[in-house]
């Protein structure tokens, strides 16, 4: 069936620190992907996606490429602030949208960052 | 803007009570979703809607109804067969209808707790 994993957190850091969160995924085919943020109390908002492989998504300084060799989609950035302290959730949609058209999720990676 | 909106943020159930979580969105999508979220668990999927006056039971269905009587609308009832409600709930739209290319849009969820 298809799955997420995500590295699990939680992950500390020092502002300006280099940021990866590992993702890899099980799917048939070429499933779409995505990062979704979730700050305290709120719900989740959408970071970036890639449909197909070899594609990056990126937004706010982060980044993400859709690898099909590793089936991962790791998430990176160069140099964190303390306002990106949040959940992060790594997800993904079967090729087609499945069933029941719903996203698979990760179990969340919480990053704080330290001023 | 568009968007969605649940209401109540916090909500509170006595023994063998029923309460209703509302969502309504104003993006014209056709498919809606109802996720709950237990931490460390990342989201799993209640029920899901991909059309008015149709829906379908997700992973965790038992104890949780809805409707669909309108595009915009889709409350969420928590019944008194559920007996562990207290999670954070998460409604979610999309205008994919299955392709799975579209990122889902989420509220900023509801907070239940048991009296």
């Amino acid at each position: 069936g298809n799955s997420v994993t995500q590295m699990e957190g939680p992950v500390t850091l020092s502002e300006e620190a280099f940021l990866t969160i590992n993702c890899t995924y099980t799917a048939t085919g070429y499933p779409s992907l995505f990062w979704y943020v979730q700050y305290p109390g709120e719900g989740l908002q959408l970071l970036l996606k890639a449909t197909k492989a070899d594609d990056k998504g990126s937004n706010k300084g982060f980044e993400a490429t859709y690898r099909k060799e590793t089936t991962s989609f790791h998430l990176e950035k160069g140099s964190v602030q303390v306002s990106d302290s949040a959940v992060y959730f790594c997800a993904l949609s079967p090729q087609g949208g499945g069933s029941q058209g719903n996203l698979i999720f990760g179990k969340g990676t919480k990053l704080s960052v330290k001023p | 803007d568009g968007g969605i909106t649940q209401s109540p943020k916090y909500l509170f159930r006595k023994e063998g009570q029923n309460v209703t979580l509302s969502c309504e969105q104003n993006l014209n999508h056709d498919a809606m979703y109802w996720y709950r979220q237990d931490p460390g668990q990342g989201l799993r999927l209640i029920y899901y809607s991909q059309i008015v006056n149709d829906f379908q039971k997700g992973d965790i269905a038992e104890g949780y109804s809805v409707s669909r009587e309108k595009k915009e609308s889709f409350p969420l009832t928590v019944t008194s067969a559920q007996k562990n409600p207290t999670a954070f709930y998460l409604c979610a739209s999309t205008a994919d209808r299955g392709g799975g290319n579209q990122p889902q849009h989420f509220g900023d969820g509801t907070r239940l707790s048991i009296l």
